[in-house]
């Protein structure tokens, strides 16, 4: 079942922060986030496992909250390159289950 | 970067006729994958390959087939075209299937089924 993404597109100047949640109705082992500029191919970011661990990369870092099954993108002080759209995978926690994207999250960050 | 080749980059063909995309790829990884992205749909599996002639439905998969002969190349046919699969079709190889491994996108091809 595809993972839940909000909001749908966000409208940011340089420098403020946004956050993009990812939210699935199954219990998840992994959550894996990628950036896709227009026109290009998804570009993996991070990999987050399930037990509440948070990761970071430069200023963008996320989380995963097991008990609810939301992982969270935090993008701080955002630049210019940080537009394009963010996609959340998930793969699920019981048996063989492949990866399952959700529909993107559209950012844009404007002088 | 993942050494990843898609062809052909572009392609438009009519309705009926078959198609089929290739992916190669140089990283010797085990997994690979067919995705389609549509506006609103995001990336949907249609097919994956976890070794040399074995291959796997995704939750798209009606209308396509795939060949895996070789470990590095992974080939995704439409048998028909039709308008439907008009779309964007992502390659992507893994090296394992572990939960912490990503998963590494090729450039893409377009195709148009008119």
């Amino acid at each position: 079942q595809q993972p839940v993404q909000s909001p749908q597109a966000v409208i940011l100047r340089e420098g403020e922060d946004a956050v993009i949640n990812c939210s699935s109705s199954k219990a998840l082992y992994s959550v894996h986030w990628y950036r896709q500029k227009h026109g290009e191919a998804p570009v993996f970011l991070m990999i987050l496992l399930k037990g509440g661990e948070q990761k970071g990369h430069e200023k963008i870092s996320a989380s995963f909250n097991e008990k609810k099954q939301q992982s969270s993108l935090y993008l701080t002080a955002s630049q210019l390159s940080y537009s394009g759209t963010y996609f959340c995978g998930t793969r699920a926690d019981t048996g063989f289950q492949k990866l399952v994207f959700g529909t993107g999250t559209r950012l844009l960050v404007s002088p | 970067d993942a050494g990843i080749t898609q062809s052909p980059r572009h392609k438009v063909t009519e309705t009926g006729t078959p198609v089929t995309l290739r992916c190669h790829q140089t990283e010797n990884h085990r997994y690979m994958y067919w995705y389609r992205q549509d506006p609103g749909h995001g990336l949907r599996l249609i097919h994956y390959s976890y070794g040399v002639k074995d291959t796997d439905k995704g939750e798209v998969s009606d209308g396509y087939s795939v060949s895996r002969s070789k470990t590095e190349d992974f080939l995704l046919t439409l048998e028909s075209a039709t308008s439907s699969q008009t779309s964007v079709y992502f390659c992507a190889i893994s090296e394992m299937l572990e939960p912490n491994q990503p998963q590494h996108f090729g450039d893409g091809t377009r195709l148009s089924i008119l």
